[in-house]
């Protein structure tokens, strides 16, 4: 089945210790998303690709940073994770800017 | 600004009919959707709206009326498993297109 896959579904850092979050999908979806949910809050976009056009919200952190080598895969590098980046980080694709979003399953960040 | 305001919880009994509602207020509209998310797990899409009205999809139905700034999603037969998180989001009209999310309506269904 064509789908968004993320990986590792739990990943635990530790403070000021970067990390890389993996994103990869067999939708062949042009447009790519980083989102970061905390408890009980909204989906915040960290920014998109659509194709390799980098788009980075306004308020994102510069610790945030994001690289999509090709179409399939997409990663999400935080370099030097806080405690507030503790959180549900969820990738996910559109055909187009502002279609439907197929989600992958997320990765719960902890940082230790 | 952007403004997407939804109940933060709702409690419903299972075979009941249950009306979520969304309120909006930004910058531009382009369509609204309804995202279904269980807890610790990624949202799943529900529905779309973009004209005014009422779509309809088995058990789920969803409806929008611009000029209210308003949507409702509605839950018929409710069964144990419906109990979730569910997500409204805003599809802006400026070049990007953006999804802007609210919080979320957390549903819980009783026996």
């Amino acid at each position: 089945d064509a789908m968004v896959i993320q990986n590792p579904r739990y990943q635990v850092t530790q403070f000021g210790k970067p990390v890389t979050l993996s994103c990869s999908q067999t939708l062949n979806h042009n447009v790519m998303y980083w989102y970061q949910q905390k408890s009980s809050q909204a989906p915040k976009l960290l920014f998109h690709y659509y194709d390799k056009d980098f788009n980075n919200e306004a308020d994102t952190p510069d610790n945030f940073q994001s690289r999509r080598p090709n179409t399939s895969f997409c990663f999400l590098d935080i370099r030097s994770p806080g405690l507030g980046d503790a959180a549900m980080y969820l990738c996910a694709t559109s055909t187009g800017l502002g279609e439907k979003l197929f989600f992958g399953s997320g990765t719960q960040l902890s940082v230790l | 600004g952007q403004n997407i305001d939804q109940p933060t919880e709702m409690t419903a009994t299972e075979g009941a009919i249950v009306q979520i509602n969304c309120t909006y207020q930004t910058s531009g509209f382009n369509g609204l959707f309804w995202y279904q998310q269980h807890a610790g797990e990624a949202p799943t899409f529900l529905s779309y709206n973009v004209l005014d009205g009422l779509e309809e999809k088995g058990r789920f139905s969803s409806f929008l009326s611009r000029s209210k700034g308003y949507s409702y999603l509605l839950l018929k037969e409710l069964q144990m498993k419906d109990s979730a998180s569910y997500l409204c989001a805003v599809r802006g009209s400026d070049s990007s297109y953006k999804l802007i999310f609210g919080s979320g309506t957390r549903l819980l269904v009783r026996p």
